[in-house]
């Protein structure tokens, strides 16, 4: 059974920089699956951040590509996100996926997910 | 890059019949895919492409799609149905493939 957790500090001060990894379980992060991240502010709905392959290839959202980055650490089996330059409209709930392969694209594993809460 | 729309929400009683709808370019050319998100829960994965419902999915969840419009379909609504759903799916519009979630639409069971 695949497995993630979403780990990392729950307060951000503004201007700072919001970090999360993601460990994964019951997988290699090296199959062929690309890996997300997906954020939730608090009552809206799902907005999605990025992907990241085992080779290091990446694609973001437009939205947040200026201060989105999706790094990954095979030897650890997780990956990570760092958004920069934070306001409180970054306050959300973080989940990392996976998402199927196969020419399938679908989420079909999610952490648990983290609330980041962007306030001095 | 394109956007999806969907109702904010629809009400159905209970053991009948809801359709949920999503709009948007991005479903010319991809397939979309159905999250059913209940309070305090990550989404879950009901539904995808048309024909492939997940495993512990119950079968009165289907969908189907037209042009550029698809639809999810709660036949026999029960209470645990009550949730928010998100349509999902590929765009290639931009510079690179990303991926993009409809607003959501909470059902709400009567």
């Amino acid at each position: 059974q695949v497995q993630l957790q979403e780990s990392g500090p729950g307060l951000v001060k503004p201007s700072g920089t919001l970090s999360l990894n993601c460990a994964v379980a019951g997988a290699s992060i090296s199959s062929r699956n690309w890996w997300s991240w997906v954020r939730q502010p608090p009552g809206e709905g799902l907005e999605w951040i990025g992907e990241i392959y085992h080779t290091g290839s990446t694609n973001y959202n437009p939205s947040l590509e200026s201060r989105v980055t999706i790094s990954i650490d095979k030897s650890k089996n997780y990956f990570s996100l760092k958004l920069t330059s934070v306001t409180a409209a970054d306050t959300a709930v973080y989940y990392c996926a996976r998402e199927a392969g196969g020419g399938w694209d679908i989420f079909d594993y999610w952490g648990q997910g983290a609330l980041v809460t962007v306030s001095s | 890059s394109s956007e999806l729309t969907q109702d904010p929400a629809v009400s159905v009683a209970l053991g009948q019949t809801v359709r949920i709808t999503c709009q948007g370019d991005s479903l010319r050319s991809y397939y979309a895919s159905w999250y059913q998100q209940k309070p305090g829960q990550a989404p879950v994965l009901v539904f995808y492409s048309e024909t492939n419902r997940p495993s512990g999915i119950p079968d009165r969840f289907s969908a189907s799609s037209s042009g550029n419009t698809a639809s999810l379909t709660i036949t026999g609504a029960q209470a645990e149905d009550e949730a928010d759903y998100y349509c999902n799916s590929r765009d290639s519009s931009g510079d690179h493939p990303i991926y993009v979630f409809g607003p959501g639409t909470k059902v709400s069971v009567l």
